[in-house]
C-alpha cells in the first residue's frame, strides 16, 4: 500500500500562473481532504470530497481555488492566478469512510509545497 | 467539537517517557480523542485515538481520565525522531461535519 500520494512535491509558479496539485488516496479510500499550512502557521481545513462530489468546501477561499475528485483519477486542487500569499504546503488526506460514521482516521500525504515568485 | 488546551512546548530527554497532556473539559459523551503529530515539514501522522478506555498501540499509549475531561499521550521511550508538534483533537462523529480541526498543538523537543 503506497499510502496517500501527492505530486508534485515542490512547485514553483510566477504570479498569475495556475497551480495544479494532485492527490491519489490510499487504495480503497473514497474520501479526500485538503489542508493548507502557511509558513509558520497551523493546518487549516480547505475542502472535503468524495468521488465526484464536493461535500464540504467551507475552508476554501471564495475565489481562484477549486477542487475536484473525479470518478477516475486523482483529486486535483487548482489555484488560478496565484499570488505570493498562496505560497504554502498543501496536504491531502484520505479515509475509507466519512467521519460521521464514528471514529476514523485520516492518512496524510507528504504534501505539495507551492512557492509563488 | 470540544475545545482542547495543550501546553505550547515541552522538552524530554532521549530514552525517557514523554507525557503530553491535553485538557478537554467540555467533551461530550460521544466525542473521541485523537492524537496526531507533525514532524517538521512532513504530513501529519495519526498516532492513536480513544473514547473512554485507555488505549495502547505500537507508537504510544493514551490515558483518558475517568471523567474524560483530560487525557495524556505517553511515548514510552522517546527518541530524537519523536521531536514534532503533537495535536490533541476532540471530535464527535455525528455533529461536526467532515473536518478534523487542528489547533496549535504541543511542540515536543526530545533532547540527547
Amino acid at each position: 500500500n503506497a499510502g496517500v500520494m501527492q505530486n508534485p512535491r515542490h512547485l514553483v509558479r510566477r504570479r498569475g500562473q495556475e497551480a495544479r496539485l494532485r492527490c491519489s488516496p490510499m487504495k480503497g479510500h473514497s474520501h479526500v481532504y485538503w489542508y493548507r499550512q502557511l509558513p509558520e502557521e497551523g493546518l487549516k481545513f480547505m475542502v472535503y470530497l468524495q468521488k465526484e462530489n464536493i461535500i464540504d468546501e467551507s475552508g476554501m477561499p471564495k475565489e481562484r481555488f477549486s477542487a475536484e475528485f473525479p470518478k477516475e483519477g486523482p483529486s486535483i486542487l487548482r489555484i488560478q492566478q496565484v499570488v505570493r500569499g498562496d505560497s504554502a504546503a498543501y496536504f491531502c488526506a484520505s479515509s475509507s469512510r466519512d467521519l460521521y460514521s464514528g471514529a476514523n482516521v485520516l492518512t496524510f500525504g507528504a504534501g505539495s509545497r507551492l512557492t509563488v515568485l | 467539537d470540544a475545545k482542547t488546551t495543550q501546553p505550547p512546548s515541552m522538552d524530554c530527554a532521549e530514552g525517557r517517557a514523554a507525557n503530553l497532556p491535553c485538557n478537554h473539559s467540555t467533551i461530550s459523551g460521544n466525542e473521541y480523542v485523537y492524537w496526531y503529530r507533525q514532524i517538521h515539514s512532513q504530513g501529519p501522522q495519526y498516532i492513536i485515538h480513544g473514547l473512554k478506555n485507555n488505549e495502547t498501540n505500537e507508537m504510544a499509549s493514551l490515558i483518558i481520565t475517568e471523567d474524560r475531561k483530560s487525557s495524556t499521550l505517553i511515548l514510552p521511550h522517546a527518541t530524537l525522531r519523536d521531536t514534532a508538534v503533537y495535536y490533541c483533537i476532540v471530535r464527535a462523529p455525528e455533529t461536526s461535519g467532515s473536518r478534523l480541526t487542528f489547533g496549535e498543538g504541543t511542540q515536543l523537543t526530545v533532547n540527547p
